[in-house]
């Protein structure tokens, strides 16, 4: 199975920060990774797909880029709302896997 | 919108079975691949099993391999997940998930809000 693994685990940063997140794949899968966001008691919900392309609704702060076996997702200015965790997953193998998740926190 | 509603969740001792359904409005469910994705209670997402849309293709997860079944009705726009031989590592939050491909398992691009399985 691809391993994805995220880091930092979790960040605390404050309102207006930018916000930077790792996930690293164990192989090369191209541009096949998406990012969610997973509020307290919350659904996850999709917000970057195929490594960099915004869903649609999902405001302008983030973004994502990378192939291979490196990603990032950036807040660029850190909101209230952004408190999340936030989870990458490829889908460039079977079975589909998620990183184990960023926990994001206002400082 | 979307509308995605899990149910058959509860209480199972070790060993036992259950089945999940998910029944799904506000879009062509005939059209769209589904998941099943958990999350044991404090941890994180874990890949569980998905089916194309006209059944010809189905993937599990190692950890419930020949253990659980996906399968989907189109005419009544409904999910099922049958889950046997149950364990404590079965614990989790079972959301029903769509994909936006039919064929592709890729973009889990709408989630329902889950239904609880407990194994003990």
């Amino acid at each position: 199975d691809i391993q994805m693994t995220q880091s930092p685990s979790s960040l605390s940063a404050s309102v207006g920060d930018r916000v930077t997140i790792s996930c690293q794949a164990s192989q090369d899968i191209s541009s096949y990774l998406n990012w969610y966001q997973q509020k307290p008691g919350k659904a996850p919900k999709l917000l970057i797909y195929d490594a960099s392309n915004l869903e649609t609704g999902v405001p302008s702060r983030f973004s994502g880029r990378g192939s291979g076996t490196d990603f990032t997702i950036t807040i660029s200015s850190l909101q209230p709302e952004d408190v999340a965790i936030y989870y990458c997953q490829q889908y460039d193998f079977l079975p589909l896997t998620f990183g184990g998740g960023t926990k994001v926190e206002i400082k | 919108d979307v509308h995605l509603v899990e149910s058959g969740g509860g209480l199972v001792q070790p060993g036992g079975s259950l089945s999940l359904s998910c029944s799904a409005s506000g879009f062509d469910f005939a059209s769209h691949a589904m998941h099943w994705v958990r999350q044991a209670p404090g941890r994180g997402l874990q890949y569980v099993s998905s089916i194309t849309i006209d059944v010809t293709s189905t993937n599990y997860a190692d950890s419930v391999k020949d253990r659980f079944t996906i399968s989907r009705d189109n005419s009544r726009n409904t999910l099922f997940l049958h889950m046997n031989s149950l364990g404590p590592d079965d614990t989790a939050v079972y959301y029903c998930v769509k994909d936006r491909e039919p064929y592709n398992w890729k973009y889990f691009d709408s989630w329902g809000q889950g239904t609880l399985v407990i194994v003990s």
